[in-house]
């Protein structure tokens, strides 16, 4: 049992590129989320997916966008890529409680 | 939306000592508060966790307590160990909505 699986671990993007982090759970739960953590910000809610075709905005959702391509899979993309998005990622899923994957440290340079 | 707020956002205490981290949320329809454990480097992971209809849970050295009327909730952790440290996030969850978290609690065990 994997759990919330998300590639990639590290990424170092040049400001204005493009890249989607992939997220996939095999808990069969309805709910999955993208945070972002920064140092002494917490873990602050960019997108979340209560349900397979639908998706909300969370806290920070500007430069961002998602798809929820099926149960299993939440993607997270960055269109153009800026110093000000560097930071930790984590993907999520939930039923009745919230398991995390195990993050992705992306840099914009 | 849900407001979570959370204190002290660093703790240090001695080794054996007890550590008690305090969260207060706003809506009353929150009805399920996790605490999760980060170690650096690593993602959160679930410790502990309580419901509405319940006052208190204990895992062993680990307890969480609700005051629903006050809307707030606390986490407990006695005869701390170096492996305690980490950094402690407390959440609230409405069903069928988001969990909203707060901004961490770095605790530091001293040997």
């Amino acid at each position: 049992n994997a759990g919330v699986t998300q590639t990639p671990k590290f990424q170092v993007l040049k400001t204005g590129q493009s890249m989607t982090l992939q997220c996939a759970q095999d808990m069969n739960h309805n709910s999955m989320y993208w945070y972002r953590q920064d140092p002494g910000m917490g873990l602050r809610l960019i997108y979340y997916s209560a349900s397979e075709g639908t998706t909300d905005k969370g806290e920070v959702p500007n430069g961002y966008n998602v798809s929820r391509l099926n149960k299993r899979e939440f993607s997270l993309r960055l269109e153009s890529a800026a110093p000000s998005q560097t930071s930790v990622y984590f993907c999520a899923s939930s039923d009745t409680q919230a398991f995390f994957g195990q993050g992705t440290r992306l840099t914009v340079v | 939306g849900e407001n979570v707020e959370q204190h002290p956002s660093t703790l240090s205490v001695q080794e054996g000592d007890s550590a008690v981290i305090k969260c207060t949320y706003s809506d009353s329809a929150s009805n399920y508060f996790p605490w999760y454990k980060q170690e650096l480097g690593k993602r959160p992971q679930l410790i502990i966790d309580i419901r509405s209809n319940v006052g208190e849970k204990k895992d062993q050295r680990i307890a969480v307590t609700l005051n629903k009327t006050a809307k707030h909730f606390s986490l407990h952790i006695t005869e701390t160990q170096p492996e305690d440290s980490a950094v402690y996030f407390c959440a609230a969850f409405i069903t069928g909505n988001q969990f909203y978290f707060g901004t961490g609690t770095s605790l530091t065990v001293i040997p």
